[in-house]
């Protein structure tokens, strides 16, 4: 059980490169998201989905893209890399379940993302 | 504004100290409440989800003010190994959202 897993943990891009990130989890977690996290600020909802085949808006989703063709993979993709998009990036899942504390989220490692 | 506030520290208490953090929500609507930890250059661990009467787990105590809007975190004896940031998240249901505080750092020294 390998829980939430993230490819690539490193990545250095060139500004205008595009990039695909990937998140997969082997909980059967309905939910997903995918943060970033930069000195100061917290983490940040970038998108999320609540199911395969659904993706909704978080707070910071402009520059970003993301597709959920099977439940356990989330892809988070950069079409035009930015400096102001050098980050570090997690993904989270948790359990859909009915009422309040059946939600807790679990992150995998991050991707370290520096656009030059 | 942002959603959920907290003092980014550092706090810096000597080993066996008691030290608290509290941290502000905005979202009156907010239903769930919890503490993560996350060590350096780490991902976010759940620590505890904070219950409306309070509740412990070990040296950890949470609380929640809901009149208020804050949630609280108390460590007691603290250890060395308890050096980390803890985040503050607040979950409102309906939106399937989770908000993130910027996080305390706490320093626990020998």
């Amino acid at each position: 059980n390998a829980g939430v897993t993230q490819t690539p943990k490193f990545r250095v891009l060139k500004t205008g490169q595009s990039m695909t990130l990937l998140c997969a989890q082997d909980m059967n977690h309905e939910y997903m998201y995918w943060y970033r996290q930069d000195p100061g600020m917290g983490l940040r909802l970038i998108h999320y989905s609540v199911g395969e085949g659904t993706t909704a808006k978080g707070e910071v989703p402009d520059g970003y893209n993301v597709s959920r063709l099977k439940k356990q993979n989330f892809l988070l993709g950069l079409e035009s890399a930015a400096p102001s998009q050098t980050s570090v990036y997690f993904c989270a899942s948790s359990y859909a379940g009915s009422g309040p504390f059946t939600d807790t989220q679990y992150f995998g490692p991050g991707t370290r993302l520096t656009v030059l | 504004r942002k959603e959920v506030e907290q003092d980014p520290g550092p706090f810096n208490v000597p080993e066996g100290a008691t030290v608290a953090f509290n941290c502000t929500y905005s979202n009156s609507a907010s239903q769930s409440f919890f503490w993560y930890r996350q060590d350096c250059r780490k991902e976010p661990k759940l620590l505890m989800s904070v219950y409306s009467s309070g509740n412990e787990d070990g040296r950890f105590t949470a609380q929640l003010n809901r009149a208020s809007q804050y949630i609280s975190l108390l460590i007691r004896d603290s250890k060395l190994s308890d050096s980390a940031t803890y985040l503050c998240v607040v979950n409102i249901i309906d939106f399937n959202k989770f908000y993130f505080g910027s996080g305390t750092k706490l320093n626990v020294k020998p």
